[in-house]
């Protein structure tokens, strides 16, 4: 069966500092990845996409960036983090042959 | 420009009754939906879908009910449990972008 790793579970890091998340899935191959961020009280938004190693949509300008270096890993980072990048951060995966979207455990950061 | 937008924050049903979540959303290339359940500080966890060219799905006590012509979706929950008690979020996909967009969530609240 299929699993999604993230880690760390919770990380608090001082304004200007950097940041490295990390997101592994087993037991599938070739899956679409997907990095999103619940702001508090807000709903999910998409922050990047891949369909494949090396390729990286992202959907919102901001103060972070993403890769995919391995076919099931996908990693979302920053070189200065913002008081404004607080959040809950979701990594999640698909299929390409399936619709349903599944998620990892998530990452609580807060940014001081 | 939220294209899925979930206008009710939150819900209280007695245990036992209907839950109804509702779910609007304004692109007319949307054609697969999905509701999420989300519990806190935790990744939310896949439901029910339903595909444009159904109108319905069911699956044990949750149902999804798709009205094209009126952009809308709801969930329904019979019988609801204190159990269900959680964040739902609806979710929508143009087949091909590989993206999904989500509402910004309801939270239901059963209560005992």
């Amino acid at each position: 069966s299929q699993t999604i790793h993230q880690w760390p579970a919770t990380l608090v890091q001082p304004v200007g500092s950097p940041l490295s998340l990390e997101c592994t899935v087993e037991g599938t191959s070739n899956p679409n990845l997907y990095w999103y961020r619940q702001a508090a009280g807000r709903g999910l938004q998409l922050l990047f996409y891949s369909v494949g190693i090396g390729q990286i949509s992202s959907e919102v300008p901001q103060n972070l960036s993403a890769s995919r270096p391995q076919d099931r890993q996908f990693i979302l980072s920053s070189k200065k983090l913002l008081l404004s990048d607080s959040g809950f951060y979701l990594c999640a995966w698909n299929g390409t042959d399936k619709y349903e979207q599944y998620f990892g455990p998530g990452t609580r950061l807060t940014v001081t | 420009d939220q294209q899925v937008k979930q206008n009710s924050p939150s819900l209280s049903v007695q245990e036992g009754r209907i839950s109804i979540l509702n779910c609007d959303y304004t692109n007319s290339m949307f054609d697969y939906f999905l509701w999420y359940k989300k519990y806190p500080a935790e990744g939310p966890t896949f439901l029910i879908s339903i595909s444009s060219i159904k109108d319905k799905n069911e699956d044990g006590r949750f149902t999804v009910f798709l009205n094209k012509s009126a952009k809308h979706l709801s969930l329904h929950i019979v019988p609801s449990q204190p159990g269900d008690s959680a964040v739902y979020f609806c979710a929508a996909s143009e087949s091909g972008t590989y993206k999904y967009i989500f509402g910004t969530g309801t939270r239901l609240k059963v209560l005992a």
